[in-house]
């Protein structure tokens, strides 16, 4: 079955505590992404990457870290936790088309749940 | 920079009414459209998208959505409202051209009732 899965689905922390959030898809695409969302305001992009070892900012890149050493993985570290990273988090993959993907479909993974206090 | 308004954060229609859920996006260039759902505890799904040709496109479920470049428009509707459409319904964007970034509304929270 075509999947995005993250790990863990819920999770609380404490300030100032590492963390990762994991995200793994089936599909062999090239694009992966990190989304938080949050009431109001719909859901916004955290980085992106286009392959391996290809990874850029989105529009909230602030307290986040990515990496992309496999294909299928592109795992959110979060180095310094704070409150206002409390938030349901989403990974995302697409499928390259000519590298012109906008057109393609996102599969989004469960979500992860985090608080942090 | 691209926006995307859903009027509504809360919709509430009777069981067999229709549904009528509002997108605009703002570019005066036409992107791709898209309207995805959310149901409790799950991730998103997409319902359908718009990307060229034909302007009325048909989902999932029942659902259909029609872009209107003069309104700058993408709205998604049902006809009749079943119980297992209560969900949250995200209408996006993704500038053509460029790498798949979807820019999202805030959200239209759907209430079915009996």
């Amino acid at each position: 079955e075509a999947q995005v899965t993250q790990n863990p689905r819920y999770l609380i922390t404490v300030t100032g505590k590492k963390l990762t959030v994991t995200c793994s898809q089936n599909m062999n695409h090239e694009y992966m992404s990190w989304y938080r969302q949050d009431p109001g305001l719909g859901l916004r992009q955290i980085y992106y990457s286009m392959n391996v070892e290809v990874t850029d900012k989105g529009d909230v890149p602030e307290g986040y870290k990515v990496s992309r050493k496999e294909k299928r993985n592109f795992p959110l570290i979060l180095e310094s936790p704070s409150p206002n990273q409390t938030s349901l988090y989403f990974c995302a993959s697409s499928l390259g088309e000519r590298g012109r993907i906008s057109r393609t479909e996102a599969f989004f993974g469960q979500g992860t749940r985090l608080t942090v206090v | 920079a691209q926006s995307v308004t859903q009027l509504g954060s809360h919709v509430s229609v009777s069981e067999g009414a229709l549904v009528l859920l509002r997108c605009n996006y703002s570019s005066s260039v036409p992107p791709y459209l898209f309207w995805y759902v959310q149901y409790p505890n799950q991730g998103l799904q997409l319902l359908l998208k718009y990307t060229t040709g034909a302007t009325l496109v048909k989902g999932i479920n029942g659902f259909e959505a029609e872009f209107k470049k003069s309104e700058t428009s993408f709205h998604l509707t049902k006809p009749s409202a079943h119980m297992s459409d209560a969900a949250e319904y995200f209408c996006a964007v993704s500038e053509k051209g460029g790498y798949n970034k979807l820019i999202f509304g805030a959200g239209t929270r759907l209430a079915v009732h009996p």
